[in-house]
């Protein structure tokens, strides 16, 4: 298993440019999920995901759009950059094990990140 | 925000000493995770505890919790330079439902 594979690695953005950044996962989890990881900001939750056709916003959903059109692909769309994006984005995954509502205490697997500078 | 706080946010030790992190939340948790994350890569999962438990093992990771003060504690024994990484600890609530949120992280660095 790959596990969750993000993509791209490294992108530089202009102010007001769009972009996808892609997550997949082949673990068959319902659960995924975007972060950013700022310096002293610990990760934040952008938007998450229970299963396909669900989405949900998290605590910094501004400036973000995200779909779930399939278990295994969560993208995730800046409409229109802004410097205030510049971050470290991760995508993450889990099993959810009812449904809907996450079970408390699956393990959450990460994506290696994404390194996003906007100018 | 229900974000943890880990303290301290920095920790120099030598290898072979011990290192200790604590971690603080606001509300009441289901679960509190901890994680380690080396520099440039993402998060990888060390070790869980629930909310009716006090104390966890897993090799040379010991994790306690005290929900009377909402605070967890990592302890890493016999450290060695590959443990060098940020550790982060990530709580769940009722109230959040799906929402999983990480505090800011202790950075470690194992001399040699």
């Amino acid at each position: 298993n790959a596990g969750v594979t993000q993509t791209p690695k490294f992108q530089v953005l202009k102010t007001g440019q769009s972009m996808t950044l892609q997550c997949a996962q082949d673990m068959n989890h319902e659960y995924m999920s975007w972060y950013r990881q700022d310096p002293g900001m610990g990760l934040r939750l952008i938007h998450y995901s229970v299963g396909a056709g669900i989405t949900d916003q998290g605590e910094v959903p501004n400036g973000y759009n995200v779909s779930r059109s399939t278990t295994e692909d969560f993208p995730l769309r800046l409409l229109s950059a802004a410097p205030s994006q510049t971050s470290v984005y991760f995508c993450a995954s889990s099993y959810s094990g009812t449904g809907r509502i996450i079970s408390s205490g699956n393990t959450i697997y990460f994506g290696e990140g994404s390194w996003l500078t906007v100018v | 925000s229900q974000q943890g706080e880990e303290d301290p946010q920095a920790l120099s030790i030598q290898e072979g000493e011990n290192a200790t992190m604590n971690c603080s939340y606001k509300t009441s948790i289901n679960n509190l995770q901890w994680y380690r994350q080396n520099s440039g890569r993402g998060l990888v999962h060390l070790i869980l505890i629930r909310s009716n438990e006090r104390e966890k093992h897993s090799g040379r990771l010991r994790v306690t919790l005290d929900t009377s003060k909402k605070s967890s504690s990592l302890l890493i024994t016999a450290s060695r330079a590959a443990d060098t990484a940020s550790y982060f600890c990530a709580t769940d609530t009722a109230n959040t439902g799906n929402q999983f949120y990480f505090g800011t992280g202790t950075s470690l660095t194992v001399i040699p």
